[in-house]
């Protein structure tokens, strides 16, 4: 069974400091890998998707993530955090037509 | 991309009663996808609507619990049964966004206290 681990239910940074959240799944066959963010009392929103090819991946609001099969992870990282990106992110793999399986999900919180 | 709709946005019941939470989105869709989300944790996929055919319950979910309706493709109902307070969770309605390999457009939830 495919499944998603986030390491960090909360992650606090500093304004402009480097955001990294990480994200490691479990599948047997090759994953399509997902980051969705939850700003407060939203829906959820794609930040960005891995289904084949390269292993960079460019979202949107300067965010990225690196596919790494030999790590099994899909972290995501931006360079400079700001306070605009204090919201909930969930990495989320697929294990079937349309069906997504989400991690627990961390919380950003950038200060000042 | 797709507009979802979903209301009520919060309610807060009692114990024993049912909610209906309703999903409208402005494109034609074939599947639709109720989540759950406990507090503090991740989200979970109740069941997936099918317009002219049963729902599809995940391991742990009945329809008892959970009946869904679809009566047509932009539309689907998700009613949570006698609840208890175990059941105090954001409920979200999915529709995934054609040939985008499982991108999935969400409503903004339905946030449900039950007392």
């Amino acid at each position: 069974a495919q499944s998603v681990t986030q390491l960090g239910s909360h992650v606090s940074v500093s304004e402009g400091a480097l955001v990294l959240l990480r994200c490691n799944y479990s599948s047997s066959v090759p994953p399509y890998l997902f980051w969705y963010v939850q700003y407060p009392n939203q829906g959820l929103q794609l930040l960005l998707k891995y289904t084949t090819g390269a292993t960079l991946v460019k979202g949107i609001n300067g965010f990225e993530a690196e596919f790494k099969k030999s790590e099994t992870s899909f972290h995501l990282t931006k360079p400079s955090a700001h306070m605009s990106d204090a919201a909930e992110y969930f990495c989320a793999v697929r294990p079937g037509y349309n069906k997504l399986i989400f991690g627990a999900g961390t919380r950003l919180a950038v200060h000042p | 991309s797709a507009v979802i709709s979903q209301k009520p946005s919060r309610d807060i019941c009692q114990r024993g009663t049912s909610l209906t939470i309703q999903c409208q989105v402005d494109s034609q869709v074939t599947m639709m996808f109720w989540y759950r989300q406990q507090p503090g944790q991740s989200l979970t996929l109740i069941a997936t609507a099918n317009q002219g055919s049963e729902a599809t319950y995940e391991s742990g979910f009945v329809i008892d619990k959970f009946p869904i309706s679809r009566p047509n493709l932009t539309f689907s109902t998700l009613t949570v049964s006698n609840m208890s307070p175990e059941d105090s969770s954001i409920y979200l309605c999915s529709v995934p966004s054609p040939g985008q390999g499982g991108k999935l457009f969400f409503g903004s939830g339905t946030q449900l206290s039950v007392l």
